[in-house]
């Protein structure tokens, strides 16, 4: 089936230290979205990468759509206690509609 | 206003209950959707509605009966849930159900689950 594979499950850093988590997944996308959920909270909207090859950034976080639509990255520089959580990318497909593919999310844990 | 909010926050319930969940958006987003989470888990999508109609069953139990009064409300109505149903239900609004790639999603905080 569709699948969206993300690395790693989990990540342990210290404060100050970088952060990068993985998604790919086994068709092309139209779009990727990602979401942060904190603990005991609920998914948030964070953004939407569509154009092939696409870069956006916010502040500390980075986000990278490959050029063959399949893959996608999330870079946070210098991780704050702040930036704990799970993180989801989510790939949508043209023919899925409303239908958005998650992946398994990364957990992670800021040392102070 | 970006929020969608969910009642109960929390709710218990044995296996023979009946219960609804209930989402509203005033967002003016014309589609809306449920989801199941469990612990560590991504959310698992359940039901799509598009202009209150049902878009998308992914094949849910019939256990779970949704419900679209109107373009702001979503219902989720509940009957002899397993433990197992145990999890937390997800609500979440976008814009419309686009063709060419899909809307961003507002989630709601959800209703934590525990079937007894």
């Amino acid at each position: 089936g569709q699948q969206v594979m993300q690395i790693p499950q989990y990540q342990h850093v210290q404060e100050g230290e970088d952060f990068t988590t993985y998604c790919n997944s086994s068709t092309t996308l139209s779009n990727i979205q990602w979401y942060k959920q904190r603990p005991g909270g609920h998914p948030v909207f964070l953004i939407q990468l569509v154009k092939s090859g696409e870069v956006k950034k916010q502040k500390r976080l980075t986000f990278q759509f490959g050029e063959a639509k399949k893959n996608s990255s999330l870079h946070i520089t210098a991780t704050q206690t702040t930036d704990v959580g799970t993180y989801f990318c989510a790939g949508g497909r043209l023919t899925s509609y409303g239908k958005l593919t998650f992946g398994q999310g990364t957990i992670l844990t800021v040392h102070p | 206003d970006t929020e969608v909010t969910q009642t109960p926050k929390h709710l218990v319930m044995g296996m023979t209950n009946k219960k609804s969940l209930k989402c509203e958006q005033h967002m003016g987003h014309r589609a809306m959707y449920w989801y199941k989470q469990k612990a560590k888990k991504p959310p698992e999508l359940m039901f799509v509605y598009s202009y209150e109609k049902l878009s998308i069953n992914e094949s849910v139990p019939s256990r779970f009966s949704p419900e679209c009064p109107n373009s702001s409300l979503l219902n989720l109505h509940l009957h002899a849930l397993q433990p197992e149903d145990s999890a937390l239900y997800l609500c979440a609004s976008s814009q419309n159900i686009a063709v060419k790639y899909q809307e961003t999603q507002y989630f709601g905080p959800g209703t934590r689950l525990l079937v007894l």
